[in-house]
């Protein structure tokens, strides 16, 4: 158990919709990464927030949002689904390191699987 | 050509077989992320190293800063070794993001 819970586990839903996916770090994490993972593809990094404020985004197509909350939770918004955005769904946390220290080890959730029909 | 490369891209072998699997980089790295994707979905975290080799059971994990390279080895391979395997470069300056490998999927046959 690594310590990052993530809920629901699985999403089936139709297109057009809208779901929100959650996301609750490690204790002591500042730092929550959100990932999508297609159907037999690697992990696409899609944004990142450390200690409430957005600090990186990577593939995040418009549709999807994400914000991280005081108490350091994290939600992702995806909303006029589309089937391609079927997928596992991943949220990591870490302690971000200081400056040129080298190390970012990040602990990964269990995943939710959304389903779009 | 991705920044972070692995090799193999799939391998199989018998139960027992000694395993390695590679990891070659070309950028700059300070630290090098090993984790396991269990065929279920789950990802677990394996290693985090910046220099020399670390241990943990049967897993084994190597790496060279100045060749630019790192790599798993499994000994005693058994059928719940089967999973894919990703290496991770993290490039250790302000970008916290981690340089993703494609992944190297290993299947253990009994």
């Amino acid at each position: 158990d690594s310590g990052v819970t993530q809920t629901p586990k699985h999403l089936i839903t139709a297109t057009g919709q809208r779901v929100t996916l959650r996301c609750s770090p490690r204790s002591g994490d500042l730092s929550v990464y959100w990932y999508q993972q297609s159907l037999d593809q690697g992990l696409q990094f899609l944004i990142q927030y450390y200690n409430g404020e957005e600090r990186a985004k990577g593939n995040i197509l418009e549709r999807f949002s994400a914000q991280q909350f005081p108490d350091l939770h994290s939600e992702l918004n995806l909303s006029s689904l589309e089937l391609g955005d079927s997928a596992l769904y991943f949220c990591a946390s870490s302690v971000v390191p200081s400056l040129n220290s080298g190390y970012n080890e990040q602990f990964f959730g269990p995943g939710t699987r959304l389903t779009v029909l | 050509k991705n920044e972070v490369e692995q090799s193999p891209q799939n391998l199989t072998a018998q139960e027992g077989e000694f395993i390695t699997i590679n990891c070659s980089y070309s950028v700059g790295i300070s630290a090098l992320h090993w984790l396991q994707q269990h065929p279920g979905g789950g990802i677990v975290s394996l290693f985090m190293l910046s220099s020399g080799k670390k241990k943990h059971g049967r897993l084994i994990a190597t790496i060279n800063i100045q060749e630019k390279h790192s790599s798993l080895h499994i000994t005693a391979s058994h059928p719940r070794d089967s999973a894919v395997y990703i290496c991770a470069g993290n490039p250790g300056d302000s970008n916290y993001q981690l340089i993703w490998g494609a992944g190297t999927k290993l299947i253990i046959k009994p």
